[in-house]
């Protein structure tokens, strides 16, 4: 078990640029999550998958956040036309089953700057 | 919609004192809760979880939950803290059964251990 994984774990950008997340879930689970953490907050959530289908996305999620999970594994979350204001750490978590049944377990984060 | 307050942002205590770190919710229905630990540079770690059935809920390093409906409180206990115990703690909700995944964080509370 090599854990959830994400890459990069920093990334500066101006504003106005795309970037684009990775997040390798733990090989088994079939869940993947999205959570947006800014300084002094909790991790608020963002989408999250079942194999490849995309079952929900919050109302943060604007129209310039897109998820995707081709394969039913990895996962990237890519922002186009970057603001300030979603300079955050970026969470990625899985689990085997749905929230209370399944642990959701956390990948270290990529920390994104907008400058 | 549900939420989480955690009304201490920081929690100092010295080492081997007891502490509690106090977290209520709010929700229409009933919830799953969850406490998760940050430590510093790491990603969150699942502490303990209540699903159902005992109100105490035992979790790992020594940390203990109550759940009390009538005060809608899940605090989280030990009995006596370590220097290790520095750390981030977040409080989480999820709503079973309402097609929601995802969980939702408190704004988390600083344990500060001193010497």
């Amino acid at each position: 078990d090599t854990g959830v994984s994400q890459d990069p774990r920093h990334k500066i950008t101006k504003r106005g640029q795309n970037v684009t997340f990775r997040c390798d879930p733990i090989s088994e689970h079939n869940r993947l999550y999205w959570y947006r953490q800014t300084l002094g907050q909790g991790p608020e959530f963002l989408t999250y998958f079942q194999n490849e289908a995309q079952l929900e996305k919050s109302r943060l999620l604007s129209d310039r956040f897109s998820a995707e999970r081709p394969k039913g594994s990895f996962s990237t979350l890519e922002i186009q036309r970057t603001e300030q204001g979603d300079s955050a750490m970026y969470l990625c978590a899985s689990s085997l089953r749905g929230t209370g049944l399944g642990t959701q377990y956390f990948g270290p984060g990529t920390r994104l700057t907008v400058l | 919609a549900q939420s989480v307050t955690q009304l201490d942002s920081q929690v100092p205590v010295f080492e081997e004192a007891p502490v509690e770190l106090r977290c209520n919710y709010s929700s229409s229905v009933s919830v799953y809760l969850f406490w998760y630990v940050q430590y510093p540079n790491q990603g969150l770690q699942l502490l303990l979880k209540y699903l159902s059935g005992s109100t105490l809920v035992k979790g790992i390093n020594g940390f203990e939950a109550e759940f009390n409906k009538s005060q809608t409180s899940f605090h989280l206990r030990k009995p006596s803290v370590h220097i290790s115990d520095t750390a981030e703690y977040f409080c989480a909700v999820s709503n079973p059964g309402g097609g929601a995944d995802g969980l939702t964080f408190g704004k988390g509370t600083h344990l500060i251990i001193q010497p």
